[in-house]
């Protein structure tokens, strides 16, 4: 079964500023993904960003951006420029691909790092 | 285009009885999922439908949990009877289809007294 590991409970960053979040993981397979999601204290998870395992280039939107160590099993997540409505949960997972999981593709996440801006 | 619907948005009940969640899929979207999330966790699956067929239900608690989607749209997860541990957030996510990325609902907050 594969596990994720978010070591971070808690994360301050100053407004304006950069944060990284740390997430590893562990797994047999070659083939998945990963994803970072928010989650605000309305509930709501929302994709952040996602990596595919076969791509080497790290993956980028806007002013979130991944580090992603395949052979050490790392996914970080760097926020650029952090803002108060960045300041939430945020949960990395994991997903088998379709083809190795048997159709089954639900996600599995880690704990969670609680992200804190301060004006 | 609508999110996925959840209600009701909370429930409270006493250990011992029964309750029903309900969830509306994006229209369209044939994968449904159901996940469990307690207090300083992050979710974990509970259950996943390929249309109305399961396709993955190996952590669902068959003794006290059970879970349908009649005509591959609409869901219904159920608790009979609750324990305390069930106390959680209800997620149910939907995708168009298998592989493709899952959107989510706001959830079930469920307290157990």
């Amino acid at each position: 079964a594969q596990t994720v590991t978010q070591s971070q409970p808690e994360m301050s960053v100053q407004e304006a500023e950069t944060v990284t979040l740390s997430c590893t993981y562990d797994t047999s397979e070659s083939d998945y993904y990963l994803f970072w999601y928010k989650q605000p204290p309305s509930r709501q998870m929302i994709l952040v960003i996602r990596q595919e395992a076969y791509k080497q280039q790290n993956a980028t939107e806007n002013r979130f951006s991944v580090n992603f160590q395949k052979a050490a099993k790392s996914f970080s997540l760097k926020i650029s420029d952090s803002q108060l409505g960045d300041a939430a949960m945020y949960f990395c997972a994991y997903r088998s691909s379709s083809y190795s999981g048997g159709g089954a593709d639900g996600l599995t996440f880690g704990k969670g790092t609680h992200l804190i801006i301060q004006p | 285009e609508a999110g996925v619907a959840q209600s009701p948005r909370y429930k409270i009940i006493e250990k011992r009885q029964s309750v029903a969640f309900w969830c509306n899929p994006i229209s369209g979207h044939a994968t449904l999922y159901w996940y469990q999330q307690i207090l300083g966790q992050g979710p974990k699956l509970l259950i996943q439908f390929q249309n109305n067929g399961v396709v993955d239900d190996s952590q669902l608690p068959k003794d006290r949990f059970s879970a349908e989607r009649l005509k591959g749209v609409d869901s219904t997860l159920k608790i009979q009877p609750a324990k305390l541990e069930d106390s959680a957030v209800y997620l149910c996510a939907s995708s168009s289809r298998i592989n493709q990325p899952q959107h989510f609902g706001d959830g079930t907050r469920l307290s157990i007294l």
